[in-house]
């Protein structure tokens, strides 16, 4: 069984368009995030979630929209995609906040904008 | 500064030798470390965590050095199956951001046949 799981795997499309990615864990963890990966293979975080409540809110900018539904899911909208926004996304979750605890990572999802 | 920095590499062992990768952090606060391994177009995923007194985990050892602000992972014994990027991790104690990891770029080791 897929720890974290990320749809799609890979996603193409144009500038200006609108996207989403999706992230589901089965790991019963409070916490998700979503992580960036760009080209060089710097990986920032972008936003976290506890319990459906954000709690890290990098410097993105707002065409990039978090949602959770409940605390297994954490989805990522992104609205007017810009060349920039090419990168590999990881969803990831961990059992809280502590960071202490291990940060599990879905297989990412890889965005093109062309 | 980068908050966390490593020696991009390449590394380039033969199978069988001692290798070892060394990252500083800028944030003094730091208290949490870690090193993930990221196999090529695949996810991280944590190797181990890293403690004051130093650990051991089979043939990879971490250190902390607090009063130099670096981490070490030595891995002795190389195998063709540790080739991949090796990610440095810390975690800053200040306030909203305690539990917010940051990763280096990572190092790259290739263990040769």
């Amino acid at each position: 069984d897929t720890a974290v799981s990320q749809t799609p795997k890979y996603l193409v499309t144009q500038m200006g368009n609108d996207k989403s990615i999706k992230c589901e864990q089965n790991l019963g963890h409070d916490t998700m995030y979503w992580y960036k990966q760009d080209s060089k293979k710097f990986l920032k975080i972008m936003f976290s979630y506890n319990n459906k409540e954000l709690i890290i809110n990098e410097t993105v900018p707002n065409r990039f929209s978090p949602k959770s539904p409940d605390k297994a899911h954490l989805n990522l909208h992104i609205n007017s995609l810009e060349l920039g926004d090419s990168a590999v996304y990881f969803c990831a979750s961990s059992q809280s906040w502590d960071p202490h605890h291990e940060q599990y990572f879905g297989p990412g999802t890889r965005l093109t904008v062309t | 500064r980068k908050e966390v920095e490593q020696d991009p590499g390449p590394f380039n062992v033969p199978e069988g030798a001692t290798v070892a990768f060394n990252c500083t952090y800028s944030n003094s606060a730091s208290q949490s470390f870690f090193w993930y391994r990221q196999d090529c177009r695949k996810e991280p995923k944590l190797l181990m965590s890293v403690y004051s007194s130093g650990n051991e985990d089979g043939r990879f050892t971490a250190q902390l050095n607090r009063a130099s602000q670096y981490i070490s992972l030595l891995i002795r014994d190389s195998k063709l199956s540790d080739s991949a990027t090796y990610l440095c991790v810390a975690s800053p104690n200040s306030g909203a951001g305690s539990y917010q990891l940051t990763f280096g770029k990572g190092t790259k080791l290739s263990v040769i046949p």
